[in-house]
């Protein structure tokens, strides 16, 4: 079974750019979740869909947003891009909801220059 | 305060002996915690779950809990080199959110 999968994986912007990443998660599973990771805060949750729909939002500015598409697949976007963006993005997948069935995928790193 | 803690270490153990991990909480409406371990370069992997007062074990992992002391450990027994890595602890509250620790690394010595 494959695992999840995130694309890019590395991925370099400008100060006020705006960036796409997308993950697919592992067959079967209908909940993605996004996380972001950093030195300093550590991984901080950022949200939740379940079939296609936010089912939970954790304590980030609105530039920073996200999307599921019918085939559990989705992707975030952040807009106006800060040098504090940089860090490591997590999407994670689980069946049902179920964090006790969640699998990370290998991340997107991304370094605003 | 942070609403997951833990010692961020590094935390050395030398091989064959016993880690002991640590983890507080501050959301008493927490109903499930869990254990990670993120190797260096790579995402996080879920290693124990628990649920209820007490002890979990699998393997060589114990996973320990005490919901009145807002309190969960993870021990790990007869370390391995292989076991050197940073262990999350991650907390699901209330509002279904899972919060995370900044993390233990720790290095076993051969």
């Amino acid at each position: 079974k494959a695992g999840v999968t995130q694309t890019p994986r590395y991925l370099i912007k400008t100060r006020g750019q705006q960036v796409t990443l997308s993950c697919s998660p592992i067959s079967g599973h209908r909940s993605v979740s996004w996380y972001q990771q950093t030195p300093g805060q550590g991984l901080q949750f950022l949200f939740e869909y379940f079939s296609e729909t936010q089912r939970n939002k954790g304590n980030f500015p609105g530039r920073f947003s996200g999307r599921q598409f019918s085939n559990s697949r989705s992707e975030m976007n952040v807009s106006t891009l800060e040098l504090g963006d940089s860090a490591l993005y997590l999407c994670a997948s689980n069946r049902d909801r179920a964090v006790d069935t969640q699998y990370f995928g290998p991340g997107t790193r991304l370094t605003v220059l | 305060q942070k609403e997951v803690e833990q010692n961020s270490g590094p935390l050395s153990v030398p091989e064959g002996a016993i880690a002991s991990l640590n983890c507080t909480y501050s959301d008493r409406g927490s109903q499930s915690f869990f254990w990670y371990r993120q190797y260096s370069g790579k995402s996080p992997e879920l290693i124990m779950f628990i649920y209820s007062n007490g002890d979990k074990e699998d393997g060589r992992f114990t996973a320990q809990l005490n919901k009145a002391s807002q309190y969960v450990s993870l021990l790990i027994r007869d370390s391995q080199p292989s076991d050197s890595a940073t262990y999350l602890c991650a907390v699901l509250s209330g509002n279904e959110k899972l919060t995370f620790g900044t993390g233990t690394r720790l290095t076993i010595i051969p």
